[in-house]
Formats: structure tokens, C-alpha cells, sequence
């Protein structure tokens, strides 16, 4: 089966740091996105990581550890900009052969000035 | 922008009818895939399709089909609507047939509301 848990919602304050976490579970694992996604808007691609350990991209990295079946998404130096919804994502074998990307509900995170 | 153009933006539409929603992918990608994305619910896959031809299904209602053509772009239809369907559909593409280490792009979505 699949699955992928993260939650629902965070707050953090403009200027702070925070941590979004996601689980999952999966067989034949294929690496690891981290969407970002604005209300009402289209998802973006901000990270993929296959291999563990640390991926740095400006104010945004992400973490993995395949052993344990978990990533993190930190955002540092918080902005209002940053409120939006966080999608982790796993690509998972559905009907047929290929595999496809599988979305977690998503984080709900409020930036506060 | 991600390349991925999708139309109509909105439709309201009445429940028992029909609607085809549109999707063209960025150049060069050969990917085309549909999600579904509800209040209540996250992103859920509908279907792959990957040139011209269908690589996967999700959790697509029998009421629903898609088709990409031989220009690579898609669509979505949708009939005998019910309240229950009113999202927001989104279409994604990717150059390669699996997501493996491969990245998918979406477009602005199409919201639909039935009433």
C-alpha cells in the first residue's frame, strides 16, 4: 500500500524557522518531492531528494533518510510569502507500470508578522 | 508560468451534464497527467497518459475518460456531473513516461463548480 502523513497545520512567525514533516511508507522506494502550493493556486516544484541526508536550495532544504521512511522541508528566515500549503510527494506504482506521484494532504502553513 | 496551459480557468455547469476540460504540456514534454484537487481532499491522481497513450490509472470514476492526441495535448471529460465532482483539475507534464527522479509541472487548473 501507500501512504504519506504529514500535518495538517503549522504556524511560525515572519523572520523564524520551521520544520514540515512527512512519513511515508512504500515499497521500491523512487525519491521524494516537496511541492509548494498557494491557494487557489498550481503546485510548485521546489525539491526532489533520492539519496539521504541534507539538499540546500536558498532559504528552503530538505532532508531524507530512507531507512526510516521520512523527510523534512525547513524553511528558514520565514516570510509572509511563505504562507501556503506544503505537498510531500512519493512516487508510488499504481494500475499499470509506471509510477506515479502520490501527494500527502499537505501542511497548512500560517506565516504570522 | 510552468509551460502547461490549461482551459477553461472556471466553468459552472449543471449537474447531468458534461465538460471537457483541456491541457496543453510544455514543449518538448511527452507526459501528460490529471489530478484531481477538492476541498476536502488533496491531489488525486486521475490518469497518465504518456504519448498518446494511456500509462496508468488512479482512482478515476467510470463517468470520466481522457485522451491525448497525436500534438501531445489532452483532454478531460467529464459527464453525468455531480455536485460531488466540483474541484479543481489540474494537468501536469513531464518529459519522461515514469516520475522517477523526474519532475512534473502543473498548470493553473481548472476550476469546476456544479450546481
Amino acid at each position: 500500500g501507500q501512504n504519506i502523513d504529514q500535518p495538517t497545520e503549522m504556524t511560525a512567525t515572519e523572520g523564524a524557522i520551521v520544520q514540515i514533516n512527512c512519513t511515508y511508507q512504500t515499497s521500491g522506494f523512487n525519491g521524494l518531492f516537496w511541492y509548494q502550493q498557494h491557494a487557489g493556486e498550481a503546485p510548485t516544484f521546489l525539491s526532489y531528494n533520492v539519496l539521504d541526508g541534507l539538499e540546500e536550495k536558498g532559504r528552503f532544504s530538505s532532508f531524507l533518510s530512507r531507512s526510516k521512511g521520512y523527510s523534512y522541508l525547513l524553511l528558514k528566515e520565514l516570510q509572509m510569502k511563505d504562507s501556503a500549503s506544503y505537498l510531500c510527494a512519493v512516487p508510488f506504482i499504481s494500475s499499470g507500470s509506471a509510477r506515479q506521484l502520490t501527494f500527502g494532504s499537505g501542511t497548512q502553513l500560517t506565516v504570522l508578522p | 508560468d510552468s509551460g502547461v496551459t490549461q482551459t477553461p480557468k472556471h466553468l459552472i455547469t449543471a449537474t447531468g451534464q458534461r465538460v471537457t476540460l483541456r491541457c496543453s504540456p510544455r514543449s518538448g514534454d511527452l507526459s501528460v497527467y490529471w489530478y484531481q484537487q477538492s476541498l476536502d481532499q488533496g491531489l488525486q491522481f486521475l490518469i497518465h497518459y504518456y504519448n498518446g497513450e494511456e500509462r496508468a490509472k488512479g482512482n478515476i470514476l467510470e463517468r470520466f475518460s481522457a485522451q491525448q492526441f497525436p500534438d501531445l495535448h489532452s483532454e478531460l471529460n467529464l459527464s453525468s456531473l455531480e455536485l460531488g465532482d466540483s474541484a479543481l483539475y489540474f494537468c501536469a507534464s513531464s518529459v519522461d513516461r515514469d516520475t522517477f527522479g523526474n519532475t512534473i509541472y502543473f498548470g493553473e487548473g481548472s476550476w469546476l463548480t456544479v450546481v
